[in-house]
């Protein structure tokens, strides 16, 4: 139980154009979806926590406007990386809280690679 | 930040051999957990130890929490080519959110 799963797993595209992510928790309801960027060798940095229904909440030094969120619905976040660049080029993870009890382990998608030239 | 710091950063044993990964955090924690990431993949959850709990084991992991030195420590026994990846740990706060350590990335040779 508790998967969760990302598409695309890895797209390339120009710069300048948006490219949206997808995570889905597959059988499970997730209140609560967290987006991470991990760049290579390095450890995963917190984006966002997504909220179904609300805005999103973003970590600090996070465009807003760049890495649009949203959480429609309790299976499924998206992720929109507006205008990317090269320096936008990096592994996007994203996770989710099983809801009721604690909330206390993350389940994590296999990641998207994103890579803009 | 809050980010964790990892040591060592990258460990290399053989085959059997215990490897032993260290972090610390920088405030008091909610909660630790570790998570296990293959190369170019997802996290897989392997433990979480509470704020009030010093040590757990699940299988071939133990893991220790010192809340007072604000530091936990990872150990893998009888390590196999099979456990090579790189481990994190995460603190957890007041929230619900995760804030990573730095990671250790280990190699294991047959």
């Amino acid at each position: 139980g508790a998967v969760v799963s990302q598409h695309p797993s890895w797209v390339i595209c120009k710069s300048g154009t948006s490219v949206k992510i997808e995570c889905r928790s597959l059988d499970f309801q997730a209140t609560t979806m967290f987006w991470y960027r991990q760049f290579p060798k390095q450890s995963l940095m917190l984006m966002a926590t997504s909220n179904e229904g609300s805005k999103a909440t973003y970590e600090q030094g996070v465009e807003k406007d760049k890495f649009l969120i949203n959480h429609a619905s309790l299976t499924l976040s998206t992720l929109t990386v507006t205008s990317a660049h090269p320096e936008d080029s990096s592994f996007y993870i994203c996770s989710a809280s099983v809801p009721g009890g604690r909330k206390e382990t993350q389940y994590f998608g296999p990641g998207t690679r994103l890579l803009v030239l | 930040s809050q980010q964790g710091e990892e040591d060592p950063q990258a460990l290399s044993i053989q085959e059997g051999e215990n490897a032993t990964m260290n972090c610390s955090y920088k405030t008091s924690i909610n909660n630790l957990q570790w998570y296990r990431q293959n190369s170019g993949r997802g996290l897989v959850h392997l433990i979480l130890i509470r704020s009030n709990e010093r040590e757990k084991h699940s299988g071939r992991l133990r893991v220790t929490l010192d809340t007072s030195k604000k530091s936990s420590s990872l150990l893998i026994t009888a390590s196999r080519a099979a456990d090579t990846a790189s481990y994190f740990c995460a603190a957890s706060y007041n929230t619900d959110k995760l804030i990573f350590g730095t990671g250790t990335r280990l190699q294991v040779f047959p």
